[in-house]
């Protein structure tokens, strides 16, 4: 029961550099979400998806693109990469963004140098 | 004003005690409330739910006071496995955009 797979687990990068992140979920869940996490700040919300083909901007989207070409995959794009996106990267799932909790992968431990 | 707030702690306590964490939220239209509970380098996890009338699972119960606009939770017989930072989730409307984080309470079970 594979859950939530992030991939890969740690990068770093170089200013200026591009990546994908990679999420996939195997629970057939419509609403798919990425945080990043900073040291107390929270969780906060780049970009989410409510279902294939849509998606949105979240509180933090500048530098950041998605696309959610199947229920399963969710990636993320780093366009240029720039310091201040040294971070702890999750994806989260959930069947229903009202009353249902949300299931995390482990995590992108990204670092740009 | 954060929209929501945590006591960051660190929350030191024996092995045995009672230990209770408040979190505040500022969007009175919030509908949903979560306690997840988040290991060090790992990913958050759901805890539990919060209920209007209060709930508890086991040695947690979490408390909800929509007039004061905070969220409780109490853990009895702290174990040292309870060791953990505690996050605040509430969702605003049901959606994405809408669901907040606070930024945790770390708690240290001491032997």
């Amino acid at each position: 029961n594979a859950g939530v797979t992030q991939t890969p687990k740690f990068q770093v990068l170089k200013t200026g550099q591009s990546m994908t992140l990679q999420c996939a979920q195997d629970m057939n869940h419509e609403y798919m979400s990425w945080y990043r996490q900073d040291p107390g700040m929270g969780l906060r919300l780049i970009h989410y998806s409510v279902g294939a083909g849509i998606t949105d901007q979240g509180e933090v989207p500048n530098g950041y693109n998605v696309s959610r070409s199947t229920t399963e995959d969710f990636p993320l794009r780093l366009l240029s990469a720039a310091p201040s996106q040294t971070s702890v990267y999750f994806c989260a799932s959930s069947p229903d963004l009202g009353n249902q909790p949300q299931h995390f992968g482990d995590g992108t431990r990204l670092s740009i140098l | 004003r954060k929209e929501v707030e945590q006591d960051p702690g660190p929350f030191n306590v024996p092995e045995g005690a009672t230990v209770a964490f408040n979190c505040t939220y500022s969007n009175s239209a919030s509908q949903s409330f979560f306690w997840y509970r988040q290991d060090c380098r790992k990913e958050p996890k759901l805890l539990m739910s919060v209920y209007s009338s209060g709930n508890e699972d086991g040695r947690f119960t979490a408390q909800l006071n929509r007039a004061s606009q905070y969220i409780s939770l109490l853990i009895r017989d702290s174990k040292l496995s309870d060791s953990a930072t505690y996050l605040c989730v509430v969702n605003s409307l049901g959606s994405a955009r809408q669901l907040t984080f606070g930024s945790g309470t770390q708690l240290t079970v001491l032997p």
